[in-house]
């Protein structure tokens, strides 16, 4: 069964330096997010691709965080400078179509840690 | 804003127990509700989803959920429960900027 990828699935960082996270989607999904889900909360969508353009970035922190989907296949998510308040889940999620109505089959996460 | 709203943070039960995971939501207008689930060490998974229709809706591995519009509510049942199911239980809804709003989460866990 396809599935999403992420790498890494942990990372420990030190304030203000730089991380970058990694996801592959399912070939042939369209559609890819990005989440972050802080201990005890559920996922809060961070930003939105389709293909490789940006459909929501609303709850992105533009100030330092950044994500690119080149050729619409993988993305990247960058924090740069990394804060302690960064630390959380970084869960992918990919969907065949644009609606979020469409199933959406999330990766296993990016456990990071800043310090 | 909406929100949604899952009263139990923590619920702990038996094998063959009776399960019923409450969710409330805050939007009035029409909505779009699903519960999802992270069983340990897995990936977040849909358990199942309401667009419309038929307000019981039947989801995998025996779970069902009831959507009760006069109560803002979409509560996740199962009637018997098994030790697999332990997991990490959560409800969403679809707001109208048709962006998908988690709730906290319920953690079960299943005594065997």
């Amino acid at each position: 069964e396809a599935e999403v990828a992420q790498s890494p699935r942990y990372k420990i960082t030190e304030k203000s330096q730089a991380v970058a996270f990694w996801c592959d989607p399912i070939s042939g999904h369209a559609t890819l997010y990005w989440y972050r889900q802080i201990l005890g909360q559920g996922p809060e969508l961070l930003v939105q691709f389709q293909d490789e353009s940006v459909v929501d970035d609303s709850q992105l922190p533009k100030d330092r965080f950044s994500a690119e989907r080149l050729k619409g296949v993988d993305s990247t998510l960058k924090i740069q400078p990394a804060e302690l308040g960064d630390s959380a889940m970084y869960l992918c999620a990919s969907s065949l179509l644009a609606r979020y109505t469409d199933t959406q089959y999330f990766g296993p996460g990016t456990r990071l840690t800043v310090l | 804003a909406q929100s949604v709203s899952q009263h139990n943070h923590h619920v702990i039960l038996s094998e063959a127990a009776s399960l019923e995971l409450g969710c409330n939501y805050s939007y009035g207008g029409t909505v779009n509700l699903f519960w999802y689930v992270q069983y340990p060490g897995q990936h977040l998974q849909l358990l199942l989803k309401y667009f419309s229709g038929d307000p019981l809706v039947k989801g995998i591995k025996g779970f069902e959920a009831e959507f009760i519009k006069s109560k803002f509510s979409f509560n996740l049942r199962k009637p018997s429960v098994q030790w697999s199911d332990t997991a990490e239980y959560f409800c969403a809804v679809l707001n109208r900027d048709d962006k998908i709003i988690f709730g906290k989460g319920t953690r079960l866990h299943i005594l065997p």
